[in-house]
């Protein structure tokens, strides 16, 4: 059975902390890795699609890196606000349309 | 991008019950995916309904208690039928359209609690 874990579970962290969180998948039969952000009453939102092993991918304050390697990813955010607090979704694909979720990482950014 | 109608955005249910999600999308979409988010768990993937044939299941789910509608390629419903309180969770639909990247629109939600 394939698995995605993700960790920390939940996070509370200081306006202007920087912080980040991890993503493990399976390290075979990759084809793409997905981060999603979802804010509570919101449609979860693609962040980054992360396809080749050493990738890295920055939007704003927010970036990310893969290593298909051994199986993981880093989600990072620089100098972060509270319109950051959301729950951040990393999604698994071996080439087909279907995805492997993990958990999430609910976090929460205090004023 | 798609943009994704869902709704009701949340309901509370009695025991016994079916209610039927809508999702309408406002571009034409082949595949259409049904997704459901127990508390603490991750999403997990339910059918993929395409139209004119018979939604795709997945382990675990069957079309009794959870049929799926797709008139046409922009619409599509979810039913969950003869609710249990194991039932309460966030259902949500989703579509790919940009099919390289294979990345995942996703309406906002339906939050079922069933008491």
């Amino acid at each position: 059975i394939l698995n995605v874990e993700q960790s920390p579970q939940s996070l509370h962290v200081q306006e202007g902390d920087s912080t980040n969180f991890t993503c493990s998948f399976p390290s075979s039969n990759f084809y793409a890795l997905h981060w999603y952000r979802w804010e509570t009453a919101k449609s979860p939102e693609a962040l980054f699609v992360m396809t080749l092993n050493g990738d890295e991918k920055k939007k704003g304050r927010i970036s990310a890196t893969l290593n298909t390697k051994e199986g993981y990813s880093y989600l990072y955010i620089k100098g972060s606000q509270p319109e950051d607090s959301a729950t951040y979704l990393c999604a698994f694909s071996s080439g087909t349309y279907k995805y492997i979720f993990g958990t999430g990482t609910r976090l929460k950014v205090l004023a | 991008s798609a943009v994704i109608s869902q709704k009701p955005s949340r309901d509370i249910c009695q025991r016994g019950t079916s209610l039927t999600i809508q999702c309408q999308v406002d571009s034409q979409v082949t595949m259409m995916f049904w997704y459901r988010q127990q508390p603490g768990q991750s999403l997990t993937l339910i059918a993929t309904a395409n139209q004119g044939s018979e939604a795709t299941y997945e382990s675990g789910f069957v079309i009794d208690k959870f049929p799926i509608s797709r008139p046409n390629l922009t619409f599509s419903t979810l039913t969950v039928s003869n609710m249990s309180p194991e039932d309460s969770s966030i259902y949500l639909c989703s579509v790919s359209t940009d099919y390289r990247a294979n990345v995942l629109t996703f309406g906002a939600g339906s939050r079922l609690t069933v008491l």
